[in-house]
């Protein structure tokens, strides 16, 4: 069975302080992808990253750099320089290759404060 | 822009109404997707829908039935809502390419409550 895990529920932190958000995945299948949400207070679910289980290279963004590991099967989301803008919960997902259902997290709220 | 309307934003109903959440996209994609959100569990599929008139069951239907008469709109159905069904709802759309996996697009959500 897949499961996509995200044990941080909340983090706080203050304003330009670096912070990461921990994803930890299963599945026994070789070829999946993760994927990265931000769903600010509107609500709206907002797509920031996918990377397919063949990539392990890692990803930045601007402020937001991804760090997939194959062998700890995880696939963790930093933010540099932490915004108040950048206050929502996040959610990491899976999916299995050639299907469209996602998995996801619970996700983890993050509150920058100013 | 991929855009993905939710009809209300919030709604309140009361036990054994029949109640219908509505959900359109703009950019003809093929699948549509119907989620709620709960605190403490996440995002978790209700019903999914890959093309006209066709459905399946995602991990928690019951309770629940879907409608795709025409591809933009997919509606949610609640039978007979009862109080454990007050919950975020959120639909989504994606474009089915060979080997699948895009990105789902996200409308703003339906906060629903059921007295």
């Amino acid at each position: 069975a897949q499961k996509v895990t995200q044990a941080q529920t909340e983090i706080s932190v203050v304003e330009k302080e670096d912070v990461t958000l921990d994803c930890v995945y299963e599945t026994r299948d070789t070829t999946y992808y993760l994927f990265w949400y931000k769903q600010p207070p509107s609500g709206e679910l907002v797509f920031l990253i996918r990377r397919n289980s063949f990539d392990e290279q890692n990803e930045i963004s601007g402020r937001y750099s991804w760090n997939f590991q194959k062998s700890t099967s995880s696939f963790n989301f930093t933010i540099t320089a932490s915004q108040v803008v950048d206050s929502a919960v996040y959610f990491c997902a899976l999916s299995l290759y050639n299907t469209d259902k996602l998995i996801f997290g619970t996700g983890t709220r993050l509150q920058v404060f100013p | 822009d991929v855009k993905v309307t939710q009809s209300s934003r919030y709604l309140v109903k009361r036990t054994g109404e029949k109640v219908f959440l509505e959900c359109v996209q703009d950019m003809d994609h093929e699948n549509m997707f119907w989620y709620r959100q709960d605190p403490g569990l996440g995002l978790r599929l209700i019903y999914f829908s890959y093309d006209v008139k066709m459905k399946e069951k995602g991990d928690i239907p019951e309770g629940y039935s879907v409608s795709r008469e025409k591809k933009e709109r997919f509606s949610l159905i609640l039978e007979s809502a009862s109080t454990n069904q007050t919950s975020m709802y959120l639909c989504a759309s994606l474009t089915r390419v060979t080997g699948g996996n895009q990105p789902q697009h996200f409308g703003d959500g339906t906060r629903l409550s059921i007295l």
